[in-house]
């Protein structure tokens, strides 16, 4: 069966560190999208991409980039981590731009401290 | 002000009772809606796409007022396994972003 898939599902982290959270997809979606969630803000969209080569900036894109070398997968990088950037991530894709149902990965905790 | 914006609750209702959320959106370009479920510490699956003229999928029916830019899902006769947090989404082919709500908390009891 197709899915989505995130690792590592935990990862602890030091302030200031480079770290990449990784997300692949066997659905061959062009779009992939990039969501943190945080207690009383919800699901907010850091980047996204449309399709090999093209990535977009979201809600809260400050800190963090992405970059997408084949259909399959979306990495997120930050660059230098924050204790602002503990949160839960997840990863999403869909089949079609603007509109279409998002399919979701498990998520990653990460924890800065 | 948020784009999409929800009741937190919690809601806390019996078995077999009829419970009714709603959400509000900002953004009258808004194109496509969703109601998404989220279990505790789970990713959000999603639960019913919203149609302009309302759509039901058993036990659930979903609308959406364009006038006053809200969608509503009702769950009726709550199961125990329908407790849950119940997010919004909602797309704009302008912003081609998702937005989501902050999620309703539903916990149905014996």
């Amino acid at each position: 069966d197709a899915e989505i898939t995130q690792s590592p599902r935990h990862k602890i982290t030091e302030t200031g560190r480079q770290v990449t959270l990784a997300c692949h997809q066997t659905w061959n979606h062009n779009n992939m999208f990039w969501y943190r969630q945080d207690l009383g803000h919800g699901l907010r969209l850091i980047h996204y991409s449309y399709g090999v080569q093209d990535t977009n900036k979201g809600e809260v894109s400050d800190g963090y980039s992405v970059s997408r070398s084949n259909t399959e997968d979306l990495p997120l990088t930050l660059e230098s981590a924050a204790s602002s950037q503990t949160s839960v991530y997840f990863c999403a894709s869909s089949d079609l731009a603007g509109g279409d149902t998002q399919y979701f990965g498990p998520g990653t905790r990460l924890t800065v401290l | 002000r948020k784009e999409v914006e929800q009741d937190p609750g919690p809601f806390n209702v019996p078995e077999g009772a009829t419970v009714a959320f709603n959400c509000t959106y900002s953004n009258s370009a808004s194109q496509s809606f969703f109601w998404y479920r989220q279990d505790c510490r789970k990713e959000p699956k999603l639960l019913m796409s919203v149609y302009s003229s309302g759509n039901e999928d058993g036990r659930f029916t979903a609308q959406l007022n364009r006038a006053s830019q809200y969608i509503s899902l009702l769950i009726r006769d709550s199961k125990l396994s329908d407790s849950a947090t119940y997010l919004c989404a909602v797309n704009s082919y302008n912003n081609n972003d998702m937005r989501f709500g902050a999620g309703t908390r539903l916990t149905v009891k014996p």
